[in-house]
């Protein structure tokens, strides 16, 4: 079983639906939880990161943490065209004796339609 | 945020040669480490590259066939050794700046093995 799991779709939403993207997995030390998108051949882009539960915003994007079910969330309002790429989810466990590891999942390809 | 570039972008090579991959930041970084996406994959990450002491890798990498610099706080170099088609894959370098929960990343080197 992968320590995190995240359905690679892909989804495809017309433009202006709210998007729903999760991530589930099996490691309760995950501490801090991090979503990025990655464009066709470009690297990974820090959208935001998150620590223990809860939910943290940042316009258009939320992200929610509930540790007690081992699932994170990234809600993106608005949808736009623009927003079409992959999101991979990430998340470490606390404490320096760890370093900077990030364990990722496998990503989900998201198409927004105009 | 750190703006980090990797040179080549990307390589084709034959079996059995060696490539050597440079990752430069646009600022002194504490953090520096470097990840694999093979096709269809999540991140996986081979080793963190410390500045003036050896690397640390991760379970299932070793030194011999991953041989990672660090000369200072802005620039590493990883060598994917002896390479065979099974190493076929994008690798990215990432940074840290202010903590473990803010790395970014490089536009990746997209590598193929003949």
């Amino acid at each position: 079983q992968k320590e995190v799991e995240q359905d690679p779709g892909p989804l495809s939403v017309p433009e202006g639906a709210i998007v729903s993207l999760n991530c589930t997995y099996s490691n309760s030390a995950f501490q801090y939880f991090m979503w990025y998108r990655q464009y066709s051949r470009k690297g990974p882009e820090l959208l935001m990161y998150t620590y223990s539960s809860g939910n943290k915003e940042d316009g258009r994007f939320t992200a929610q943490v509930d540790k007690s079910s081992k699932y994170i969330s990234l809600f993106i309002r608005d949808s736009q065209p623009s927003d079409s790429a992959t999101y991979l989810c990430a998340m470490r466990v606390a404490g320096d004796n760890q370093g900077g590891k990030l364990i990722f999942g496998q990503g989900t390809e998201l198409s927004v339609k105009p | 945020s750190a703006v980090i570039s990797q040179k080549p972008s990307r390589d084709i090579c034959q079996r059995g040669t060696s490539l050597t991959i440079q990752c430069q930041v646009d600022s002194q970084v504490t953090m520096m480490f470097w990840y694999r996406q093979q096709p269809g994959q999540s991140l996986t990450l081979i080793a963190t590259a410390n500045q003036g002491s050896e690397a640390t890798y991760e379970s299932g990498f070793v030194i011999d066939k991953f041989p990672i610099s660090r000369p200072n706080l802005t620039f590493s170099t990883l060598t994917v050794s002896n390479m065979s088609p099974e190493d076929s894959s994008i690798y990215l370098c990432s940074a840290g700046t202010r903590s473990y929960n803010e790395q970014f990343f490089g536009p990746g080197t997209r590598l193929t093995v003949l």
